[in-house]
């Protein structure tokens, strides 16, 4: 089946900014979404179709996606970030969604 | 707007069946569009995705768990549920629900979620 590959953890400075990867095989071809889990809570979408934002969500949040990697790029960050967010894609040889072993990421 | 609410017992017996029920306010799962999934996190772990069912009863499961699980929809209650057989402890982990779009394949709206441990 596909494999997503995330960094475990990555720290940022307060205004700084935090970029996350998703490694994958031409994850270029796919359609990549990312989630924020903050602790004790559900994951919520933040961004869809490799660079869209559902409604409510800051500019800040952004995403790329080519070749054999798909970024989410947070700007200007704030300790509020601070959480895990995962990768998910469709996962078209199983046939089922697929999500990333997710990313921690600190604020410092 | 749309939420999903999950329920259902937070400690289930080895060997017994899992069952939680998903409650969808604020829309109908007739009206399509979207496929109603499940979707656990085993303690702090990450996500695995268990399987979804379309309004009209069609359902996808993950086959690594596909000998074990059920999924079914009550379009007169706007719930859908899931069943999960001959659980062990490696099926203790926090269960939600969430809303996939049939055209983009996110899953945009989730429950709050509901932790099952299984144990004697």
């Amino acid at each position: 089946s596909y494999v997503l590959t995330q960094p475990p953890s990555v720290s940022v400075a307060p205004g700084q900014t935090a970029r996350i990867t998703c490694g994958g095989n031409n994850i270029g071809s796919k359609s990549v979404h990312w989630y924020q889990q903050k602790p004790g809570q559900a994951p919520v979408l933040v961004v869809y179709d490799d660079s869209d934002r559902p409604s409510g969500i800051p500019e800040r949040f952004s995403g790329s996606n080519s070749g054999n990697t798909a970024t989410l790029t947070i700007s200007r960050v704030e300790a509020g970030d601070e959480a895990d967010y995962y990768c998910q894609v469709w996962d078209s040889s199983s046939d089922h969604p697929m999500f990333g072993g997710g990313t921690k990421l600190t604020v410092l | 707007q749309v939420q999903l609410q999950e329920s259902g017992p937070g400690l289930v017996k080895p060997s017994q069946t899992l069952s939680l029920t998903c409650t969808v306010s604020g829309g109908s799962i007739s009206s399509g569009g979207y496929y109603w999934s499940w979707i656990r996190q085993h303690p702090g772990k990450g996500l695995e995705w268990i399987g979804y069912i379309y309004y009209s009863g069609s359902t996808y499961y993950n086959p690594s768990l596909k000998s074990r699980v059920t999924i079914s929809v009550d379009t007169s209650k706007n719930q859908f549920s899931l069943k999960l057989s001959s659980v062990t402890a490696a099926d203790t982990a926090v269960y939600y629900c969430a809303r996939e779009g049939d055209s983009s394949g996110a899953f945009d709206i989730w429950g709050q979620g509901t932790m099952v441990t299984v144990s004697s």
